[in-house]
């Protein structure tokens, strides 16, 4: 498909747990982001990658955190040790380069439950 | 204060009516500006961008204020199909990396 592409679309998973959330950007698109969004919030920006490289992390909000991205494509959002505060769904978009005048294109997005 | 804040709402405004509304951003040094549609339980869609001199798109129309730091949005001749929650974006020019996002206006038209 053309789209950014999420994976996966649902996860449920219990408290304490690893989870890995799957990002396949738009092909061609060099910039990617990770965002998450709790029910009736805005969105909370967590990291973003340009090319292979996260300029700015500022936003992950714990060490349990980490993301990669690799080839310049696919990016994952690792969670380790899943609290129930980390419920919520967790965003994917990418653009052609870098932010400035570039829309960004959102995926479906991955509905993430801790129980 | 937040970096970028907007009125949640809601707006409850009748079918065939003109609603704006605004959203006012603490960086001046912000470049790039967007509005964002987004349904519930739906991702983030891009709605248009908005430009300096203001810029429209059918019956929507998209203002920048740089003096007093604002974008708005203009609905005219609003549909039952614009009910949804409308996002501002704000991307500042020092930073390519991290772009701002209102928590949102929700907007419900009613017939």
């Amino acid at each position: 498909g053309a789209g950014v592409s999420q994976s996966p679309s649902n996860k449920v998973t219990e408290k304490g747990k690893d989870v890995e959330l799957r990002c396949d950007p738009i092909s061609g698109h060099t910039a990617l982001y990770w965002y998450r969004q709790s029910l009736g919030q805005g969105l909370e920006f967590l990291i973003y990658f340009q090319g292979n490289s996260a300029p700015d992390k500022s936003g992950l909000p714990s060490d349990r955190f980490s993301a990669e991205r690799t080839g310049g494509s696919v990016s994952t959002l690792t969670i380790q040790r899943t609290q129930q505060e980390d419920s919520a769904v967790y965003l994917c978009a990418s653009s052609l380069a870098s932010a400035l005048h570039q829309p960004q294109h959102f995926g479906d997005g991955t509905r993430l439950s801790i129980l | 204060r937040k970096e970028v804040e907007q009125d949640p709402g809601p707006f409850n405004v009748p079918e065939g009516a003109t609603v704006a509304f605004n959203c006012t951003y603490s960086n001046s040094a912000s470049q790039s500006f967007f509005w964002y549609r987004q349904d519930c339980r739906k991702e983030p869609k891009l709605l248009m961008s908005v430009y300096s001199s203001g810029n429209e798109d059918g019956r929507f129309t998209a203002q920048l204020n740089r003096a007093s730091q604002y974008i708005s949005l203009l609905i005219r001749d609003s549909k039952l199909s614009d009910s949804a929650t409308y996002l501002c974006v704000v991307s500042p020019y020092s930073s390519a990396s991290k772009i701002i996002f209102g928590s949102g206006t929700r907007l419900s038209i009613r017939p």
